[in-house]
């Protein structure tokens, strides 16, 4: 069974610019997470996807922003990149029906802001 | 306070030896916790999920107290490949978003 998938592997922008990063869940799971893991912070919660519909969210600001497609991959948007923002973003799957289910997780995309 | 805290490490420990890790978690309406195991520049894997009465697979052992709020990891004959960071995490509430302490790494030596 195919596990989650992420790309790009890297992607580096410079500051003020767009990212888009992509993800495609393991088949079945209709629940996306996204968590960005900054060097010396540790994960972070960013979003959470569920049938299309936006969750949950972490405390980011609005310039972080997201979508999932009918068939459950999911895009995370990062808009007027700042060089913080510079980080591994982990997408995680998992199914959900209003009980949990362990995530898991893709290699992430690896983003430098310069 | 972090909501969910680990001893960063390193615990260097020689080949055969048994460790243990504590994590310490601040939100008493924490509901579900697991172990995440993360190799260097990798993605976070599941290594277990933690019961209330305890779970053992193989050579790793979790171990729940909800009335101190600490869950503990302990691993048995230690090997090299077990080198890692290992990773508390928390669920609480119905928000599913998994709430991660800081890591303790594990360097296992020959």
């Amino acid at each position: 069974e195919a596990g989650v998938t992420q790309s790009p592997t890297h992607l580096i922008k410079t500051r003020g610019q767009q990212a888009t990063l992509r993800c495609s869940p393991i088949s079945g799971h209709t629940s996306v997470y996204w968590y960005q893991q900054a060097l010396g912070l540790g994960l972070q919660f960013l979003l959470w996807y569920d049938e299309g519909e936006e969750r949950n969210r972490g405390n980011f600001p609005p310039r972080f922003s997201g979508r999932q497609f009918p068939n459950y991959s999911s895009e995370l948007n990062v808009n007027a990149l700042e060089l913080e923002d510079s980080a591994l973003y982990l997408c995680a799957s998992s199914l959900w029906d209003r009980g949990y289910h362990e995530q898991y997780f893709g290699p992430g995309t690896r983003l430098t802001v310069t | 306070r972090k909501e969910v805290e680990q001893d960063p490490g390193p615990f260097n420990v020689p080949e055969g030896a048994t460790v243990a890790f504590n994590c310490t978690y601040s939100n008493s309406a924490s509901q579900s916790f697991f172990w995440y195991r993360q190799d260097c520049r990798k993605e976070p894997k599941l290594l277990m999920s933690v019961y209330s009465s305890g779970n053992e697979d193989g050579r790793f052992t979790a171990q729940l107290n909800r009335a101190s709020q600490y869950i503990s990891l302990l691993i048995r004959d230690s090997k090299l490949s077990d080198s890692a960071t290992y990773l508390c995490v928390v669920i609480r509430g119905a928000g599913n978003m998994l709430t991660f302490g800081g890591g303790t790494r594990l360097m296992v030596k020959p």
